[in-house]
């Protein structure tokens, strides 16, 4: 079993829905919580960031940490077709925390 | 954000040579770097740690003495992949930590590799 398993999709939605992205995981000592965007041969691009449980919201995107359930979830709203890319969950326990583990992506597409 | 650049984006070469990747830090610091490979579709996967003034760190299953680093300064770190194969075509990103409490870390824009 993957310590982070992550839906590879493909997941294609038009134009102002509402994405929801998710990740879990198994191993209880992760403590921070990322999401990157990752466009088509570009390096990722950190998205949010959340330590521990709870939620937090950065314009259209919300990200949820539930650590009772292992499960992490990003939401966006209004989507555009310029989120089309692949998104990844990372996250990491405290003391080694400078080394992620990713998920394997999802790729997302927006269609107009 | 910090930013991290890679070069050079992109390279091809003929099997059985060597090929030099560098990763720099461009305004801030950084004591440990990250490589990482990435193949089509899939996630990234940590190859190595590179720190400033001591031996990289190499996960299981990476051979260090074809996938040399060297971390030469606060803002450089180089990853020579030797006696290169077309098994070795992927696409390589480096990352940096940020400087604050948070745990971000700031990727380079990649380069990919092609082995001919």
């Amino acid at each position: 079993q993957k310590e982070v398993e992550q839906d590879p999709g493909p997941l294609s939605v038009p134009e102002g829905a509402i994405v929801s992205l998710n990740c879990t995981y198994s191993n209880s000592a992760f403590q921070y919580f990322m999401w990157y965007r990752q466009y088509s041969r570009k390096g990722p691009e950190l998205l949010m960031y959340t330590y521990s449980s709870g939620n937090k919201e950065d314009g259209r995107f919300t990200a949820q940490v539930d650590k009772s359930s292992k499960y992490i979830s990003l939401f966006i709203r209004d989507s555009q077709p310029s989120d089309s890319a692949t998104y990844l969950c990372a996250m990491s326990p405290p003391g080694s925390a400078r080394q992620l583990t990713f998920g394997s992506g999802t790729q997302l597409t927006v269609l107009p | 954000g910090a930013v991290v650049s890679q070069h050079p984006s992109w390279v091809i070469c003929k099997s059985g040579t060597s090929v030099k990747i560098e990763c720099r830090s461009l305004d801030f610091q950084a004591t440990t770097m990250f490589w990482y490979r990435q193949f089509p579709k899939q996630s990234l996967m940590l190859m190595a740690t590179s720190n400033e003034g001591s031996k990289a760190t190499y996960e299981q299953g990476v051979e260090k003495d074809k996938f040399l680093i060297n971390h030469a300064s606060l803002t450089l770190s180089t990853l020579t992949v030797t006696s290169a194969h077309p098994e070795d075509s992927s696409f390589y990103i480096c990352s940096a930590p940020g400087q604050g409490a948070n745990n971000e870390q700031f990727f380079g824009p990649g380069t990919r590799l092609t082995v001919l």
